[in-house]
């Protein structure tokens, strides 16, 4: 089925632990997105690709990095993990002018 | 930081009954809004879109902008028990990037 894809759905790090979390669309859409949610913050943009090979900070980038690694795949990698970044993860994505965007189901991270 | 606010606390309406959700938003070149449905532990589904002042409606959801007051409303007509989850309003800041409020929870009592 055509969507959004993320993996993995659940994961649990140790504080100071990597990980990279997938996302990959087949809709051929331009520009993908990472959110975070938390409870009482609402969704919170934490970095963008516009289009293949462009990648933005939003407005809660540090601790994580991103690459954009074709028009498919965009992927966010924590570097070293941190409580702080428990949170629901969710990739979506959005034609170059759409109405709207696609998510994924979302990856429900805790750091102990 | 372009904000976008909804207020309410949790919305409890009979089955049958209209839902009235409000947002405002801080950036008043903003054009284009949207109203996201999240069912708990789901991820966002997109419910209306709208890009004009007025009314936009779509079976039992209706929209309402209004651009010089800066406020999005959504409608829910005949609330159905299916209608219960939490409610996001977001805007576009003109390059495709969504600021999303924090949600508005309905419960609909059967």
């Amino acid at each position: 089925n055509a969507g959004v894809t993320q993996t993995p759905k659940f994961q649990v790090l140790k504080t100071g632990q990597s990980m990279t979390l997938q996302c990959a669309q087949d809709m051929n859409h331009n520009s993908m997105y990472w959110y975070r949610q938390d409870p009482g913050m609402g969704l919170r943009l934490i970095y963008y690709s516009a289009s293949e090979g462009t990648t933005d900070k939003g407005e809660v980038p540090n601790g994580y990095n991103v690459s954009r690694l074709n028009k498919r795949e965009f992927s966010l990698r924590l570097e070293s993990a941190a409580p702080s970044q428990t949170s629901v993860y969710f990739c979506a994505s959005i034609p170059s002018r759409g109405i709207g965007y696609t998510f994924g189901s979302g990856t429900r991270l805790t750091v102990v | 930081q372009k904000e976008v606010e909804q207020n309410s606390g949790p919305l409890s309406v009979p089955e049958g009954a209209i839902a009235s959700l409000n947002c405002t938003y801080s950036d008043r070149g903003s054009q284009s809004f949207f109203w996201y449905r999240q069912y708990s532990g789901k991820s966002p589904e997109l419910i209306m879109s709208i890009y004009s002042n007025g009314d936009k409606e779509d079976g039992r959801f209706t929209a309402q902008l209004n651009k010089a007051s800066q406020y999005v409303s959504l409608l829910i007509r005949d609330s159905q028990p299916s209608d219960s989850a939490t409610y996001l309003c977001a805007v576009n800041d003109g390059n495709n990037r969504l600021a999303f409020g924090k949600g508005n929870q309905v419960v609909v009592i059967p």
